[in-house]
Formats: structure tokens, sequence, C-alpha cells
């Protein structure tokens, strides 16, 4: 069972264009809610995370927005660039116990031209 | 520099022959885990470790073994391979709270034939 669901499958945008990525969770236990970021040949990285006790959180060009009634959240790259082109990964897991075990996304491939 | 290292980066084998891949992180964290990445799956965890000596099963053990005898050491262990588990791995560690950032290393690519 997918408990977070992240669409679409792949993505291609034009650079200074805006991915976006979406995702959604069933567990209305989860709260804490990171997004990976993966280069060909290397493991995933921290990009950000967000909390639900905020709807948005920016760091640079990377935004996370959240919805907690519609229990969704996405990620949004303004002016997306050609380095910006990686597997993304959304996650989702609860705090609150410390053996919680991060549940992620299916991942989405983006591609950014130049 | 801070790192988790796995070894080999890529491994071809035959069905049935053990193999263990190995995982080392110099961070001091306490939480370790593995994940297989499939396509159009994602990152699926196999076991994962709290501290020495303490392991437990992920969302997909099946086929797969680890221990923890030492804080910086999480082997993963696959006593009979099974072309099914032809897959990316990847080791995984971070502090001990759940919203501490996972260090991932660099993947081990393994096929079974």
């Amino acid at each position: 069972q997918q408990q977070v669901k992240q669409s679409p499958q792949s993505l291609i945008v034009q650079k200074g264009g805006i991915s976006i990525i979406n995702c959604a969770y069933e567990n209305t236990a989860f709260d804490y809610f990171p997004w990976y970021q993966q280069f060909p040949g290397k493991g995933p990285a921290l990009l950000i995370a967000i909390r639900p006790d905020v709807s948005e959180k920016k760091e640079g060009r990377f935004t996370i927005s959240f919805n907690k009634s519609a229990k969704q959240f996405s990620l949004h790259i303004m002016d997306s660039q050609p380095g910006d082109s990686a597997t993304y990964f959304c996650a989702a897991s609860r705090v609150e116990t410390s053996g919680s075990r991060l549940t992620f996304g299916e991942g989405t491939q983006l591609t950014v031209n130049p | 520099e801070a790192q988790v290292t796995q070894n080999p980066r890529y491994l071809i084998t035959v069905t049935g022959k053990k193999l263990t891949v190995t995982c080392s992180q110099n961070m001091n964290h306490e939480y370790m885990s593995w994940y297989r990445q499939d396509p159009g799956l994602g990152l699926r965890q196999i076991y994962y470790s709290m501290n020495v000596e303490v392991t437990d099963k992920g969302d997909v053990p099946e086929g797969y073994k680890v221990s923890r005898k030492e804080k910086r050491n999480f082997p993963l262990i696959l006593e009979s391979p099974s072309p099914n588990q032809t897959s990316l791995y990847f080791c995984a560690s971070r502090y001990g709270t759940s919203s501490s950032p996972l260090h991932f290393g660099n993947g081990t690519r393994l096929t079974v034939t």
C-alpha cells in the first residue's frame, strides 16, 4: 500500500519556467513532510521540509505548499534551471516516534531544457 | 568529510550465491536504514536500526538480513539472492530525531542473474 502518492512521474520544463510536483498522503498522523533531490549516480539528499503547522515554506527558488485538509503538499521550483534536472521524492513520517519510518513517494524525474 | 559509504557500487551475481553489501557512516548517527529503489516504486525501506543491536523490519524485508554490531556499520546480507532482488540499494543514516535529515550513500546497483 503506497501511503504517499506522487505525480507526475516525469516532467519536462523549459529554463525559467515553474516546476510543480504534487504529493498526497493517507495517514493523518504524518507530521513531517520532506522533499529529497537525487542526481544520477548519487543518493537522495534533503532539499526542503515542512511541518503541518504552516501552509508554506520557501527556501530560495524552492517552495513547499501544504494543504492539511486535503492531505496534499507540493513542491514548486521557480525559475527552473538545467541544474535542477534530477529525480525528486516527497516523503512523510511521524516526528514523535523516534523510529518513525520515512515513507517515500514514487519519485518524479524532472528535466529542465536549456 | 561526513559521509555514508557503501561498497561495492556495482555487483553482478548469480541466484543463490550469498552476498553482503557494506555500509559505514562517520557521523555518529544512531539511526541507520537500507532502502531499495525501483522504477515507479520510489524508495522502499528494507530494514532499519535505531542503535547498536537494535534492528527492525521495514516495508520489504523478505530475503534480506542485517546486523548492527557497531554504531558505524550496518551491512545488508542476501543469503540466497534471487532475480527479483535486482535493484538499486541505498544505505542511509541520521540522528535519533525523526525530523533529522537522512544522509544517503551513493548506492549499490545489484544484478542477480
